[in-house]
């Protein structure tokens, strides 16, 4: 069983497109969160939602837009991509961050705009 | 604004021998610091998490130090195994929100 999973796998496009990536968890988690890893292998947090609510929102071009339809669930919606928007993008879950409880990451999605 | 520096950025050892992974950050007000693994084309994987207020974590062969006043955590594991090559990220948290930030990790090769 899957912890955390995310489609698609790879994500190749053309510049200017609009593309969705896909999160769910079944570890029945509270607080998701995006991550971006640069090709340089830089990863940096985008965004975190926690119920539903976004409590995390990072530097991040308005391009890309999160929506949490419910717990279990944190989709990607990216507008125009651009050349520099290539990287593996991860989802992470965690139960409770509050009580220092660690995050379960996805296998990655690895998007290049061409 | 926190900084997270790991060194080496590679390091290649004999199947046997200890490793010893280092992690600094610039800003000792940390809410906790994790360690994860990394193999190519996949996720993280949780290693250990510290907590502010403790000094280290231990976990099988693996066991993490944290000094907060001198934003150092060192990650120590023991005879290690062919299977322990990766790449080795720290992370800290300013707040309980999980808001990590990653240092760019170590990239570890262990040969038979």
């Amino acid at each position: 069983d899957t912890a955390v999973s995310q489609t698609p796998k790879y994500l190749v496009t053309q510049m200017g497109n609009d593309k969705s990536i896909k999160c769910e968890q079944n570890l029945g988690h509270d607080t998701m969160y995006w991550y971006k890893q640069d090709s340089k292998k830089f990863l940096k947090i985008m965004f975190s939602y926690n119920n539903k609510e976004l409590i995390i929102n990072e530097t991040v071009p308005n391009r890309f837009s999160p929506k949490s339809p419910d717990k279990a669930h944190l989709n990607l919606h990216i507008n125009s991509l651009e050349l520099g928007d290539s990287a593996v993008y991860f989802c992470a879950s965690s139960q409770d961050p509050s009580r220092q409880e660690t995050q379960y990451f996805g296998p990655g999605t690895r998007l290049l705009v061409l | 604004k926190q900084e997270v520096t790991q060194i080496p950025a590679a390091l290649s050892v004999p199947e046997g021998e200890n490793l010893v992974l280092n992690c600094s950050f610039t800003d000792s007000a940390i809410y906790n610091l994790q360690w994860f693994r990394q193999d190519p084309g996949k996720g993280l994987t949780s290693l250990l998490l510290i907590q502010s207020s403790q000094r280290e974590q231990t976990s099988g062969r693996l066991n993490a130090s944290l000094d907060k006043s001198s934003g150092r955590s060192t990650l120590y594991i023991a005879a290690s195994q062919p299977g322990d090559s990766a790449t080795y990220l720290c992370a800290v948290s300013p707040d309980s929100w999980g808001k990590f930030q990653f240092g760019a990790g170590t990239q570890v090769v262990v040969t038979p």
